[in-house]
This record gives structure tokens, sequence and C-alpha cells, in this order.
């Protein structure tokens, strides 16, 4: 079945810790997202990327990197600039730009 | 700038009963609309969604919304609610327009359905 596999489910950083976490999609879909999701503020756009090789910045890129070398890849570093890191990041993926976006099941990220 | 606001944070409703949640988006174009569901732990799943045509949609499990420009609402609707409904719901707002497309998410709408 097509669909986006995100892992792990539960990963834990230390202080000054980077950590990655991963998103593969087989949809063939063109485009990538990655949000976080923090209880009672929906969803905020982290990163974005349109093609392989190309990506933008969402509303809270601060303290994130992202890479997109395959298409069906779009890992996200949360770096030790990121503060605040605790919360839920979900990962989407869409045939285009303004068509639905379809969501992995999620990484909830802890710190220790 | 577009936004999408819910104005309920929670609703309880009895089992059978009828539902509608709010949605009012601020957008100058025709938006796309979308209503996403959300059980606790998971990922989103894609309801329903109005990109043009007929204003009322027709969506999984039974729910529909209905698009009036007027109002600048989406609202969601479903005659009766079965204990698996329970969840939370978000409704979403995107451009289409431009090469920086990307949705703005509501806070969200967590639904409790009582026996």
């Amino acid at each position: 079945d097509g669909g986006i596999t995100q892992s792990p489910k539960y990963l834990f950083r230390k202080e000054g810790q980077n950590v990655t976490l991963s998103c593969e999609q087989n949809l063939n879909h063109d485009a990538m997202y990655w949000y976080r999701q923090d209880p009672g503020q929906g969803l905020r756009l982290i990163y974005y990327s349109q093609i392989v090789n190309d990506f933008q910045k969402g509303d809270i890129a601060e303290g994130y990197s992202v890479s997109r070398e395959k298409k069906e890849s779009f890992p996200l570093t949360v770096t030790s600039a990121q503060k605040n890191p605790t919360a839920f990041y979900l990962c989407a993926s869409s045939i285009r730009d303004n068509q639905p976006q379809h969501f992995g099941d999620g990484t909830r990220l802890s710190i220790l | 700038a577009q936004s999408v606001t819910q104005p309920d944070i929670h609703i309880t409703v009895s089992e059978g009963a009828s539902l509608e949640l709010r949605c009012n988006y601020s957008y100058g174009a025709t938006p796309y609309l979308f209503w996403y569901v959300q059980s606790p732990g998971q990922g989103l799943q894609l309801l329903l969604k109005y990109f043009s045509g007929d204003t009322l949609v027709q969506g999984i499990k039974g729910f529909e919304a209905e698009f009036k420009r007027s109002q600048s609402s989406f609202n969601l609707r479903k005659p009766s609610v079965h204990w698996s409904d329970a969840a939370e719901y978000f409704c979403a707002v995107g451009s289409g327009m431009d090469s920086s497309y990307k949705l703005i998410f509501g806070s969200g709408t967590r639904l409790l359905v009582r026996p």
C-alpha cells in the first residue's frame, strides 16, 4: 500500500544534541511538508519542498533544517538551536502544491 | 493574511445526534478548503475538500461541508454521530494561486461523543 512512513514513532533528545526525523513516501508525490503540532495550537509549517533539491522555510523554521536529495525522502533535523523541541511532528506530501496533503502517523519528540 | 478560525475548542454530542463544527476563513480570492480528522497519536486523515463548483461537498464517513462565500464559512456536518467519530477535527485553507502555496490550519475542535 502507498503511504507515508515516519520514524521513529517516539524520540528523545538530550540537551545540545541534534536529532533527525525520517519521512519516506511511496506515493510518487512531488511536494513534501513538515509540521509541528503543539496542544491547542493546530499545525504550524516548518519547511516544505516542491521538488527535489529545493525547499523553502515555513512559518517556524528557526532551529530546524531539512534536505530533499530524493523525491521520496524529506528528513527533518531538529538542531540544538531549537530551544523548545518537545512536540508532535507530522510529515505530509501531495501530488502538487494545491492538492490535498496526505499525512504520516507522526513522531513525538521529547527532551531528556 | 490568510487565517482559519475554529471557534469551538471542544464540542460534546450524544451518539446519534447531529453535529456541526464551525470554520471561518480569511482569504481574498476563492480558497481551497479542507477538513481533516485526527485520532489521538495519529496523523491527519482527509475528510473532504472544496476547490470549486457545488458548494455542498460530500466526504468520507458520512460527513459533508458547505462553502458559504458570503459568511466566509466552511462548516462540517454529520446527521448522526457515531462513537467512533470522537477525535479532533481541523479545518484548513490553501491559496493554490502562487508558487509559495501552503495550508493554514485552524487550531482544531475536539469532539467528544456521549453514549
